[in-house]
């Protein structure tokens, strides 16, 4: 049983530029959230997708964007990329209301 | 005051010892509450979810104190392979999961 995969698992990109990031969910998970990690913190909430709908969003500006396709995979667009979004971003995925569990991560580094 | 905080540590002990970590939140109305352990470089992983009546896992207990809004992680016989980065985690709203800082854990032979 597969767990959550995200892709690419490293990324460089230059200030200016935009990014997308992807997310297959756990085997039989509907619901995909994402987070973003800096380095020494927790990671932060950045938004949810269910029945590819944005169902909750955290405190993000609308740089970052995002989108669920049928199979229940996900997106995470970066638009005019900052220093300050050099992180980790993380891929959870759940049934709705249950455990969320974590993929891998990309690492975005934004030179 | 932030949603939910944790002592940064690190706390360092030595194989078998017993260690606790607390997890305060500050917002009253949440139900959900979970321990997260990650290691360095890597994804979060569940540890554990926290229930009311209090829930234990091997080596591992996980409380909850309404009252005064804590969640706590008891590790038992500690062992190396423990040393990690423990987060807690509050859920708000559908799916949301606030997280505080982690704490992080060393274990010494």
């Amino acid at each position: 049983d597969a767990g959550v995969t995200q892709s690419p698992t490293h990324l460089i990109k230059t200030r200016g530029q935009q990014v997308t990031l992807r997310c297959s969910p756990k085997s039989g998970h509907d619901t995909v959230s994402w987070y973003q990690q800096a380095l020494g913190q927790g990671p932060h909430f950045i938004f949810q997708y269910y029945e590819e709908e944005e169902r909750q969003r955290g405190n993000f500006p609308d740089r970052f964007s995002g989108h669920q396709f049928p199979n229940y995979s996900s997106e995470l667009n970066v638009n005019a990329l900052l220093l300050g979004d050099s992180a980790l971003y993380l891929c959870a995925s759940s049934l709705e209301k249950s455990e969320q569990y974590f993929g891998p991560g990309t690492r975005l580094t934004v030179t | 005051r932030k949603e939910v905080e944790q002592d940064p540590g690190p706390f360092n002990v030595p194989e078998g010892a017993t260690v606790a970590f607390n997890c305060t939140y500050s917002n009253s109305a949440s139900q959900s509450f979970f321990w997260y352990r990650q290691d360095c470089r890597k994804e979060p992983k569940l540890l554990m979810s926290v229930y009311s009546s209090g829930n234990e896992d091997g080596r591992f207990t996980a409380q909850l104190n309404r009252a005064s809004q804590y969640i706590s992680l008891l590790i038992r016989d500690s062992k190396l392979s423990d040393s990690a980065t423990y987060l807690c985690a509050v859920r708000e709203g559908f799916q949301k999961l606030v997280f505080g800082t982690g704490t992080r854990l060393l274990v010494s032979p």
